[in-house]
């Protein structure tokens, strides 16, 4: 079965502290590795899709990096805007479908 | 250009009821699948419509069913509503089937069920 696991549940940063949120999954066949973001009461916004293992990509604050097993969201110097619930999927070889994790909930203090 | 769009944005049904939720996705974009998130968990898959064909269905009861019209516009419906079905319901599309594409969100539609 198809499953991806995020870590931690919740995360407490100070404005400039950097960290990285995990995203580990178990699919038969990836097709793709996506990132979200979402506010309260929002949508998820596209941030990033990784399609291979060692594979990279980077905006503004933020780095996503995937192995075969686990993707990496690194987020450098956060600030208070950057507070939101960061959602990782997968999406399995053959299938149209994401599959979600139940996301990590940052909140950057000032 | 437009992004996804779901209307309405919120509203309230009584047990029972039946409610319909539309989505327009954006331009040029032909694939469309709908998504439950239940508060604190992450969107959970529905179904997936392409070239207005249903292409994939997840661990939804059948009081669930959509459609996809000719403008690639899609529909989904729930009949008698439960308790359970109170949830944001997600509309998502993309250009091509899927693979390889940005899959972009809508911003969904808060439906309460008493």
């Amino acid at each position: 079965e198809d499953q991806v696991t995020q870590s931690p549940e919740a995360l407490r940063l100070q404005e400039g502290e950097s960290s990285s949120l995990n995203c580990s999954y178990t699919v038969s066949g990836l097709r793709g590795l996506f990132w979200y973001r979402q506010d309260p009461g929002k949508g998820p916004e596209f941030l990033f899709t990784l399609y291979s293992a060692g594979e990279e990509k980077e905006k503004e604050r933020l780095k996503a990096t995937l192995t075969k097993k686990e993707s990496f969201l690194h987020i450098t110097a956060p600030k208070p805007e950057d507070s939101a619930t960061y959602l990782c999927a997968v999406q399995p070889t053959g299938f149209q479908k994401l599959v979600f994790g139940t996301g990590t909930r940052l909140l950057v203090s000032p | 250009d437009a992004g996804v769009t779901q209307s309405p944005t919120h509203l309230i049904k009584t047990r029972g009821q039946h409610v319909t939720l539309r989505c327009s996705p954006i331009s040029g974009h032909k694939s469309v699948s709908w998504y439950q998130q239940v508060l604190g968990q992450g969107p959970q898959f529905i179904f997936q419509y392409y070239e207005k064909e249903e292409r994939g269905r997840g661990n939804f009861p059948d009081r669930f069913s959509a459609r996809q019209f000719p403008n690639y516009s899609s529909e989904l419906n729930v009949n008698a509503l439960l308790l359970g079905d109170s949830a944001l319901y997600l509309c998502a599309s993309s250009r091509v089937d899927g693979s390889g594409n940005t899959i972009y969100f809508g911003e969904g539609s808060w439906l309460t069920v008493v």
